[in-house]
C-alpha cells in the first residue's frame, strides 16, 4: 500500500530564505507526483505537475524534483514571501491521488 | 480560466439526513475525482468517474454513492448522515488526454470544495 511522507510537518523561516520541502513514498510505480497549496480552510491549488519519466518541472520561483528510485520528491521554494504561508501538500497516483499530510509553511516579514 | 464548480459550498444537516454535492467539472474534462478532508486531515480518494463510468473506487462508505451525468458533472449522494462525515468534499477534474483509452492521469484541478457539518 502507497504511503506518503512529508518532512518536515511545520516550517518557519524569514522572509527572502530559499527552501527545500521533502515528500517520500513507498512505492516507486506511481504514475505522476503532484505539488499542492493549500491555505486555511480552502480549496487545493495545484502547483507542479511531474509524470514518472520526468525528473523535475519549474514554474516561477518553485522547482520540484522527482527521483523515483529514492521514492522522493523536493520541492524548491526560492526567496519565499510572506504570501508563500500556508500548507503544501505532495500526491502520488495512477489517476486517484494518495496525499502526504503536508507540511505547514510560514513565511515572517 | 474556468475552474472546478462545487455546490453547495457550505451545507448543514443533521444526523441521518441526506445530502447532495453538485461537481461541475472544467470544460472539455472528461474525468471526475471526490476526495474527502477530515479536519487536520490530508484529503482522502473517494470515488473517480471516466467518460460517466466509475473507473476507481477508493475508501468511499456504502452509504455514499455517486454517478457522472452526460454533461459531465457529478453528484455525490450522501445518506445515513453520521457526525463522522463532518468534512471538507473536493471535487478534481482532469482533462481529456488525445488518443486515450483510459481515464486521465494528467493534472487534477480541484474545486473550492463543499463544507459539510453534520449536527
Amino acid at each position: 500500500k502507497q504511503e506518503v511522507t512529508q518532512i518536515p510537518a511545520a516550517l518557519s523561516v524569514p522572509e527572502g530564505e530559499n527552501l527545500v520541502l521533502n515528500c517520500s513514498f513507498t512505492d516507486s510505480a506511481i504514475y505522476n507526483l503532484q505539488w499542492f497549496r493549500q491555505d486555511p480552510g480552502k480549496g487545493l491549488t495545484s502547483l507542479l505537475l511531474i509524470q514518472s519519466s520526468q525528473r523535475e518541472q519549474t514554474s516561477g520561483r518553485l522547482n520540484a524534483s522527482l527521483d523515483k528510485s529514492s521514492g522522493r520528491s523536493t520541492l524548491y521554494i526560492a526567496a519565499s514571501q510572506p504570501g508563500d504561508s500556508a500548507t503544501y501538500l505532495c500526491a502520488v497516483g495512477w489517476g486517484n491521488l494518495i496525499f502526504g499530510k503536508g507540511t505547514k509553511l510560514s513565511v515572517k516579514p | 480560466a474556468a475552474g472546478v464548480i462545487q455546490s453547495p459550498r457550505h451545507l448543514i444537516k443533521e444526523k441521518r439526513e441526506t445530502a447532495t454535492l453538485k461537481c461541475y467539472p472544467i470544460p472539455r474534462h472528461d474525468t471526475v475525482y471526490w476526495y474527502q478532508q477530515g479536519p487536520g486531515q490530508d484529503p482522502q480518494f473517494l470515488i473517480s468517474f471516466y467518460e460517466k463510468m466509475q473507473s476507481d473506487k477508493g475508501s468511499i462508505p456504502d452509504r455514499f454513492s455517486a454517478q457522472q451525468f452526460s454533461d459531465y458533472h457529478s453528484e455525490l449522494n450522501m445518506s445515513s448522515l453520521e457526525l463522522g462525515d463532518s468534512a471538507l468534499y473536493f471535487c478534481a477534474s482532469s482533462p481529456r488526454r488525445q488518443g486515450a483509452i483510459s481515464p486521465s492521469t494528467d493534472t487534477q484541478y480541484f474545486g473550492p470544495g463543499t463544507r459539510l457539518t453534520v449536527l
